[in-house]
Protein backbone atom coordinates (compact mmCIF):
# COMPACT_ATOMS: atom_id res chain seq x y z
CA UNK A 1 0.00 0.00 0.00
CA UNK A 2 1.32 3.55 -0.99
CA UNK A 3 1.52 5.52 2.37
CA UNK A 4 0.27 9.04 2.86
CA UNK A 5 1.53 11.26 0.30
CA UNK A 6 2.98 14.66 0.04
CA UNK A 7 3.45 17.32 -2.57
CA UNK A 8 5.44 18.95 -2.54
CA UNK A 9 8.56 17.63 -1.09
CA UNK A 10 10.69 20.80 -0.65
CA UNK A 11 9.06 24.66 -1.50
CA UNK A 12 10.92 28.02 -1.60
CA UNK A 13 8.81 31.12 -1.91
CA UNK A 14 9.37 34.79 -1.82
CA UNK A 15 7.19 36.42 1.38
CA UNK A 16 4.05 37.36 0.00
CA UNK A 17 3.42 34.34 -2.12
CA UNK A 18 0.29 32.32 -2.13
CA UNK A 19 2.01 28.60 -0.93
CA UNK A 20 -0.45 25.69 -1.38
CA UNK A 21 0.71 22.08 0.11
CA UNK A 22 -0.94 18.68 -0.98
CA UNK A 23 -1.66 15.70 0.97
CA UNK A 24 -3.13 12.51 -0.09
CA UNK A 25 -4.20 10.04 3.03
CA UNK A 26 -4.18 6.68 2.94
CA UNK A 27 -7.24 4.75 1.14
CA UNK A 28 -9.95 3.62 3.76
CA UNK A 29 -8.46 6.63 6.80
CA UNK A 30 -11.49 8.64 8.19
CA UNK A 31 -8.89 10.89 10.16
CA UNK A 32 -6.74 13.29 8.42
CA UNK A 33 -4.28 15.88 10.36
CA UNK A 34 -2.02 18.76 9.41
CA UNK A 35 0.83 18.99 11.85
CA UNK A 36 3.57 22.16 11.61
CA UNK A 37 7.23 21.41 13.05
CA UNK A 38 9.70 24.13 13.45
CA UNK A 39 12.72 24.10 15.80
CA UNK A 40 10.74 27.06 18.27
CA UNK A 41 7.56 24.99 18.81
CA UNK A 42 8.27 21.22 17.82
CA UNK A 43 5.51 19.62 16.24
CA UNK A 44 2.50 20.51 16.79
CA UNK A 45 -1.08 20.11 14.90
CA UNK A 46 -2.99 22.80 13.31
CA UNK A 47 -5.63 21.41 12.04
CA UNK A 48 -7.79 17.51 11.47
CA UNK A 49 -10.45 16.20 9.41
CA UNK A 50 -13.15 13.19 9.89
CA UNK A 51 -14.19 12.11 6.85
CA UNK A 52 -13.46 14.89 4.88
CA UNK A 53 -14.84 17.82 7.86
CA UNK A 54 -12.84 20.05 9.44
CA UNK A 55 -13.36 19.23 13.00
CA UNK A 56 -10.76 20.93 14.95
CA UNK A 57 -8.77 24.21 13.76
CA UNK A 58 -7.79 25.78 16.65
CA UNK A 59 -4.46 25.49 15.59
CA UNK A 60 -4.10 27.33 12.70
CA UNK A 61 -1.45 30.36 13.79
CA UNK A 62 -3.65 33.08 11.83
CA UNK A 63 -6.29 33.23 8.90
CA UNK A 64 -3.54 33.38 6.40
CA UNK A 65 -3.56 29.85 6.67
CA UNK A 66 -6.40 27.50 4.98
CA UNK A 67 -7.03 24.20 4.97
CA UNK A 68 -9.34 22.39 2.62
CA UNK A 69 -10.63 18.39 2.10
CA UNK A 70 -12.72 18.33 -0.69
CA UNK A 71 -12.68 14.34 -0.81
CA UNK A 72 -11.00 11.59 1.16
CA UNK A 73 -7.86 11.41 -0.63
CA UNK A 74 -7.22 14.95 -1.19
CA UNK A 75 -6.39 17.87 1.67
CA UNK A 76 -4.76 21.10 0.85
CA UNK A 77 -2.94 23.63 3.17
CA UNK A 78 -2.48 26.85 2.00
CA UNK A 79 -1.02 30.01 2.91
CA UNK A 80 -1.77 33.03 1.87
CA UNK A 81 0.11 35.15 1.97
CA UNK A 82 2.94 33.51 3.11
CA UNK A 83 5.75 35.24 5.78
CA UNK A 84 9.39 34.55 6.72
CA UNK A 85 8.10 32.48 10.08
CA UNK A 86 6.16 29.69 8.03
CA UNK A 87 9.15 28.33 7.13
CA UNK A 88 9.10 24.63 8.94
CA UNK A 89 8.07 21.22 7.86
CA UNK A 90 4.68 20.25 7.60
CA UNK A 91 3.13 16.99 7.49
CA UNK A 92 0.10 15.45 6.96
CA UNK A 93 -1.30 12.22 8.97
CA UNK A 94 -3.88 9.80 8.21
CA UNK A 95 -5.26 7.16 10.16
CA UNK A 96 -9.04 4.67 10.52
CA UNK A 97 -11.87 5.71 12.41
CA UNK A 98 -13.82 3.33 14.56
CA UNK A 99 -11.97 0.73 16.54
CA UNK A 100 -9.36 0.25 14.15
CA UNK A 101 -5.95 1.10 14.49
CA UNK A 102 -5.60 4.28 16.03
CA UNK A 103 -1.61 4.62 15.00
CA UNK A 104 -0.95 7.81 12.76
CA UNK A 105 0.98 7.33 9.54
CA UNK A 106 3.06 10.66 8.49
CA UNK A 107 3.93 11.62 5.22
CA UNK A 108 7.50 12.17 4.48
CA UNK A 109 6.78 16.25 5.01
CA UNK A 110 7.05 19.21 3.12
CA UNK A 111 10.01 21.58 3.57
CA UNK A 112 8.84 25.01 3.17
CA UNK A 113 11.23 28.24 2.87
CA UNK A 114 9.73 31.83 2.78
CA UNK A 115 12.37 34.38 1.84
CA UNK B 1 -5.02 20.05 28.59
CA UNK B 2 -2.60 17.41 27.72
CA UNK B 3 1.50 17.41 27.95
CA UNK B 4 4.38 15.35 27.13
CA UNK B 5 7.75 16.29 28.33
CA UNK B 6 11.41 15.12 27.33
CA UNK B 7 13.67 17.15 29.41
CA UNK B 8 16.69 15.40 28.23
CA UNK B 9 17.26 17.73 24.80
CA UNK B 10 20.12 15.88 23.46
CA UNK B 11 22.06 12.68 24.26
CA UNK B 12 25.26 11.43 23.22
CA UNK B 13 25.98 7.59 23.78
CA UNK B 14 29.20 5.66 22.20
CA UNK B 15 27.86 2.65 20.36
CA UNK B 16 27.15 -0.65 22.26
CA UNK B 17 25.89 1.46 25.41
CA UNK B 18 22.35 0.88 26.75
CA UNK B 19 19.98 4.63 26.22
CA UNK B 20 17.13 5.30 28.18
CA UNK B 21 14.74 8.32 26.82
CA UNK B 22 12.65 9.97 29.43
CA UNK B 23 9.41 10.81 28.79
CA UNK B 24 6.67 12.32 30.82
CA UNK B 25 2.84 12.82 30.31
CA UNK B 26 -0.16 14.84 31.93
CA UNK B 27 -3.13 14.09 30.92
CA UNK B 28 -6.82 14.44 32.51
CA UNK B 29 -8.61 11.64 30.26
CA UNK B 30 -8.82 7.99 32.31
CA UNK B 31 -8.25 6.23 28.89
CA UNK B 32 -5.22 7.42 26.81
CA UNK B 33 -2.75 6.24 23.85
CA UNK B 34 1.32 6.61 24.47
CA UNK B 35 3.47 6.80 21.45
CA UNK B 36 7.13 7.05 20.49
CA UNK B 37 8.35 7.99 16.54
CA UNK B 38 11.82 8.24 15.49
CA UNK B 39 12.77 10.72 13.11
CA UNK B 40 16.12 10.39 11.15
CA UNK B 41 18.34 12.80 9.47
CA UNK B 42 16.20 11.56 6.33
CA UNK B 43 12.96 13.55 8.14
CA UNK B 44 10.23 11.26 8.22
CA UNK B 45 8.54 10.52 11.22
CA UNK B 46 8.67 6.67 12.07
CA UNK B 47 5.88 5.14 14.27
CA UNK B 48 7.74 2.57 16.89
CA UNK B 49 5.07 2.06 19.49
CA UNK B 50 1.54 2.85 21.21
CA UNK B 51 0.48 1.54 24.24
CA UNK B 52 -2.92 2.21 25.82
CA UNK B 53 -3.49 3.17 29.12
CA UNK B 54 -5.17 0.09 30.62
CA UNK B 55 -1.81 -2.49 29.65
CA UNK B 56 1.26 -1.37 31.91
CA UNK B 57 3.30 -4.31 30.36
CA UNK B 58 6.40 -3.50 29.49
CA UNK B 59 7.01 -4.49 25.83
CA UNK B 60 10.48 -5.25 24.43
CA UNK B 61 11.16 -5.37 20.29
CA UNK B 62 14.42 -6.60 19.84
CA UNK B 63 16.96 -4.04 20.94
CA UNK B 64 14.22 -1.75 22.19
CA UNK B 65 12.19 -1.80 25.30
CA UNK B 66 9.62 0.42 26.91
CA UNK B 67 8.46 1.08 30.54
CA UNK B 68 5.13 2.26 30.89
CA UNK B 69 4.89 3.17 34.53
CA UNK B 70 1.11 4.89 35.05
CA UNK B 71 1.86 5.67 38.61
CA UNK B 72 4.42 8.26 37.73
CA UNK B 73 3.13 9.22 34.74
CA UNK B 74 6.46 8.04 32.37
CA UNK B 75 6.79 5.72 29.20
CA UNK B 76 10.50 5.71 28.64
CA UNK B 77 11.95 3.91 25.84
CA UNK B 78 15.32 1.85 26.06
CA UNK B 79 17.68 0.90 23.37
CA UNK B 80 20.06 -1.57 24.41
CA UNK B 81 23.25 -1.95 22.45
CA UNK B 82 23.09 1.30 20.62
CA UNK B 83 24.41 1.61 17.00
CA UNK B 84 25.17 4.45 14.83
CA UNK B 85 21.94 4.30 12.96
CA UNK B 86 19.86 4.35 16.16
CA UNK B 87 20.69 8.47 16.17
CA UNK B 88 17.80 10.45 15.25
CA UNK B 89 15.56 12.46 17.06
CA UNK B 90 12.94 10.56 19.10
CA UNK B 91 9.27 11.93 20.15
CA UNK B 92 6.94 10.17 22.18
CA UNK B 93 3.44 11.08 21.74
CA UNK B 94 0.09 11.17 23.69
CA UNK B 95 -3.86 11.06 22.40
CA UNK B 96 -6.94 10.95 23.78
CA UNK B 97 -9.43 7.95 24.45
CA UNK B 98 -10.79 5.42 21.97
CA UNK B 99 -14.10 7.58 20.17
CA UNK B 100 -12.05 11.05 20.16
CA UNK B 101 -10.06 12.11 17.22
CA UNK B 102 -6.69 10.89 18.91
CA UNK B 103 -4.48 13.62 17.45
CA UNK B 104 -1.18 13.16 18.72
CA UNK B 105 0.50 15.74 21.63
CA UNK B 106 4.58 15.65 20.85
CA UNK B 107 6.89 15.84 23.41
CA UNK B 108 9.60 18.32 22.06
CA UNK B 109 12.14 15.23 21.62
CA UNK B 110 15.24 13.58 22.19
CA UNK B 111 18.26 14.39 20.04
CA UNK B 112 20.32 10.77 20.41
CA UNK B 113 23.33 10.55 19.02
CA UNK B 114 25.21 6.94 18.59
CA UNK B 115 29.49 7.98 18.16
CA UNK B 116 31.28 4.95 16.93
Amino acid sequence: DAGVIQSPRHEVTEMGQEVTLRCKPISGHDYLFWYRQTMMRGLELLIYFNNNVPIDDSGMPEDRFSAKMPNASFSTLKIQPSEPRDSAVYFCASRRGGTGSDEQFFGPGTRLTVL
Amino acid sequence: AQKVTQAQTEISVVEKEDVTLDCVYETRDTTYYLFWYKQPPSGELVFLIRRNSFDEQNEISGRYSWNFQKSTSSFNFTITASQVVDSAVYFCALSGPRGSARQLTFGSGTQLTVLP
